[in-house]
């Protein structure tokens, strides 16, 4: 079964500062998708980015982009030029690549805070 | 607008007491599934549908049912809530191929008494 670890269960950062929150999963799948999920005060789960395993290049979204080494299994998300909005938990999930359950397995999350 | 819509949004409510928490869709998405929030355990998926009538159990069923009668519809039965199934839930959809990202409902907070 899949596993996802997000080992830092909370973060801080001066608003305009870099962070990068860790991620890291378990699979004996060689194709399949990640994802970081931002969750603000709001509850809304909302997609930030997403990363094909067997895409080499790592994902890049405004902001927010990602360090994906396949090989060992990790799927760090930076975000640049912290904004008081950014504020929020963040998941991230796996997915393997063929259809049928589309399941996600989520990590447990890491709380961002960012302080102005 | 493209949404996925639950209700209600909140409830609080006795054990023993069945209730159904409503989802729909309106982006005629054939997979949706249902997930529950709990602190410190990240989001965990309770059941998920491929299309019309076909439903299968995730990683939590236990207590809980589902159908999907209608594709654009797929309603959480707790036949008998108790408080352990106190949580924050939500529903996604998705067109049901890998690339394309699930849509998230704004979720339901159940409390059970």
């Amino acid at each position: 079964a899949q596993t996802v670890t997000q080992s830092q269960p909370e973060m801080s950062v001066q608003e305009a500062e870099t962070v990068t929150l860790s991620c890291t999963y378990d699979t004996s799948e060689s194709n399949y998708y990640l994802f970081w999920y931002k969750q603000p005060p709001s509850r809304q789960m909302i997609l930030v980015i997403r990363q094909e395993a067997y895409k080499q290049q790592n994902a890049t979204e405004n902001r927010f982009s990602v360090n994906f080494q396949k090989a060992a299994k990790s799927f760090s998300l930076k975000i640049s030029d912290s904004q008081l909005g950014d504020t929020a938990m963040y998941f991230c999930a796996f997915m393997k690549h063929k259809g049928g359950s589309e399941k996600l397995v989520f990590g447990k999350g890491t709380k961002l805070t960012v302080n102005p | 607008e493209a949404q996925v819509t639950q209700n209600p949004r909140y409830l609080i409510t006795v054990t023993g007491k069945k209730l159904t928490v409503t989802c729909s869709q309106n982006m005629n998405h054939e997979y949706m599934s249902w997930y529950r929030q709990d602190p410190g355990l990240g989001l965990r998926q309770i059941y998920y549908s491929m299309n019309v009538e076909v439903t299968d159990k995730g990683d939590v069923p236990e207590g809980y049912k589902v159908s999907r009668k209608e594709k654009r519809n797929f309603p959480l039965i707790l036949e008998s809530p108790s408080p352990n199934q106190t949580s924050l839930y939500f529903c996604a959809s998705s067109a049901g191929l890998s690339n394309q990202p699930q849509h998230f409902g704004d979720g339901t907070r159940l409390s059970i008494l």
